[in-house]
């Protein structure tokens, strides 16, 4: 079956410019995560979705982060007046449920963010 | 809170070699240990897993296994493949009630004929 994705691939963007990055996730999986991919500090958690709430949002780095998910499937991560530093690879990840610490995450190809 | 600290690379090897590729982690509960590889141009694929002291995780060759004692969960290969040449990273998961992840800084693997 389908793998998560995500859209767009890679995304070159103007500082101050808004930017949305999309994932689709592995059909039935009900939880949903974010991480950014950067080279100064490595995979980070941004933000956790159960179903179409976010408990846990400790991950995003500012009030300029925020994301949705719409339907227990789709999710769009949002960066307002993009900053150098957004420059990352954004891993979008899913799993069937949110059962607790064994449950394996499936990822995303990640879109590649590139801020001038 | 939570860390996870791998060996830094890159990690050169000659094809057959034997692979070992050292974790430790600090985590408050019980977690769950994870190996992930990023081969070039690809995304991250979960490669093993262990749940609880004493597993050992297994896939593709590859060995890891979870020892509470040393707080550690290294990667091992007896004969690695030019193929195998990515960037593996370990990763825990130890929040109650959903799985986020907490990652090591990954170690780059290359695997020379």
């Amino acid at each position: 079956g389908a793998g998560v994705s995500q859209s767009p691939s890679n995304k070159v963007t103007e500082k101050g410019k808004d930017v949305e990055l999309r994932c689709d996730p592995i059909s039935g999986h009900t939880a949903l995560y974010w991480y950014r991919q950067s080279l100064g500090q490595g995979l980070e958690f941004l933000i956790y979705f159960q179903g179409n709430s976010a408990p846990d949002k400790s991950g995003l780095p500012s009030d300029r982060f925020s994301a949705e998910r719409t339907g227990g499937s789709v999710s769009t991560l949002t960066i307002q007046r993009t900053q150098q530093e957004d420059s990352a690879v954004y891993l979008c990840a899913s799993s069937l449920t949110s059962g607790g610490a064994q449950e394996t995450q499936y990822f995303g190809p990640g879109t590649r963010l590139l801020v001038l | 809170g939570d860390s996870v600290t791998q060996m830094e690379g890159p990690v050169t090897l000659s094809e057959e070699a034997f692979l070992t590729i050292n974790c430790t982690y600090t985590a408050t509960g019980y977690p769950s240990l994870f190996w992930y590889v990023q081969y070039p141009g690809e995304g991250l694929q979960l490669l093993l897993k262990a749940t609880k002291a004493d597993d050992k995780g297994s896939n593709k060759g590859f060995e890891a296994t979870y020892r509470k004692e040393t707080t550690s969960f290294h990667l091992e290969k007896g004969s690695v493949q030019v193929s195998d040449s990515a960037v593996y990273f370990c990763a825990l998961s130890d929040r109650q009630g959903y799985s986020t992840l907490t990652f090591g800084k990954g170690t780059m693997l290359l695997v020379s004929p």
